[in-house]
């Protein structure tokens, strides 16, 4: 079964919303990353946040972990087209050293 | 760097046919995932390596697929032979190191089609 699962499976907002991503585990992890994934390209990685730390940001994206309630958010605030994209957590198993991904979230943002 | 670089980009066969994808991870990374994606099972991790050794082969879904690393800039996963429901996109991904935390590169792909 699947280690992350990402809430919404769909979100469809107009261009300058915020975009708001949930994902939830079960296992312990070391660490938990999101990711983007365009139409037809691979995964890239967009931030890493690690079990002992709540909140992390970078540039428009804010990330938050709350290891009680094995669940991680993504937000991205003021969305642009671009944005358009399948957005994926990974968890980092604790002795496993792999990552396990969610089904994603299918982001689309609307001109 | 080019990144990690996967062959090819699309690949249509028809069942019964072996099927070879290859990888050449980014220069200095130790470790190398191949995973496999489709619409029903999301992304699946089929086996990783590090430096070179195979350490967790437990994804592969059957003895119809191999993976071998005989270097450290070249992988390959083999499905022999291929069946229509191993049509997939399979991706590559390395990391600098499986001690640290663990962020992954993709490569592009392979859109893999068994008739």
């Amino acid at each position: 079964s699947q280690q992350g699962e990402e809430d919404p499976q769909a979100l469809s907002i107009q261009e300058g919303e915020n975009a708001t991503m949930n994902c939830s585990y079960k296992t312990s992890i070391n660490n938990l990353q999101w990711y983007r994934q365009n139409s037809g390209r691979g995964l890239v990685h967009l931030i890493l946040i690690r079990s002992n730390e709540r909140e992390k940001h970078s540039g428009r994206l804010r990330v938050t972990l709350d290891t009680s309630k094995k669940s991680s958010s993504l937000l991205i605030t003021a969305s642009r087209a671009a944005d358009t994209a399948s957005y994926f957590c990974a968890t980092d198993l604790q002795g496993a050293q792999k990552l396990v991904f969610g089904q994603g979230t299918r982001l689309t943002i609307n001109p | 760097d080019a990144g990690v670089i996967q062959s090819p980009r699309h690949e249509v066969t028809e069942m019964g046919q072996e099927v070879t994808l290859r990888c050449k991870p980014i220069s200095g990374h130790n470790s190398l995932f191949w995973y496999r994606q489709t619409m029903m099972r999301g992304l699946e991790l089929l086996i990783y390596f590090n430096n070179n050794v195979p350490i967790d082969d437990s994804g592969m879904p059957e003895d119809r697929f191999s993976a071998k690393m005989p270097n450290a800039s070249f992988s390959t996963l083999k499905i022999q032979p291929s069946e229509p429901r191993d049509s997939a996109v399979y991706f590559c991904a390395s990391s600098p190191d499986l001690s640290g935390a663990n962020v992954l590169t993709f490569g592009a792909g392979s859109r893999l089609t068994v008739l």
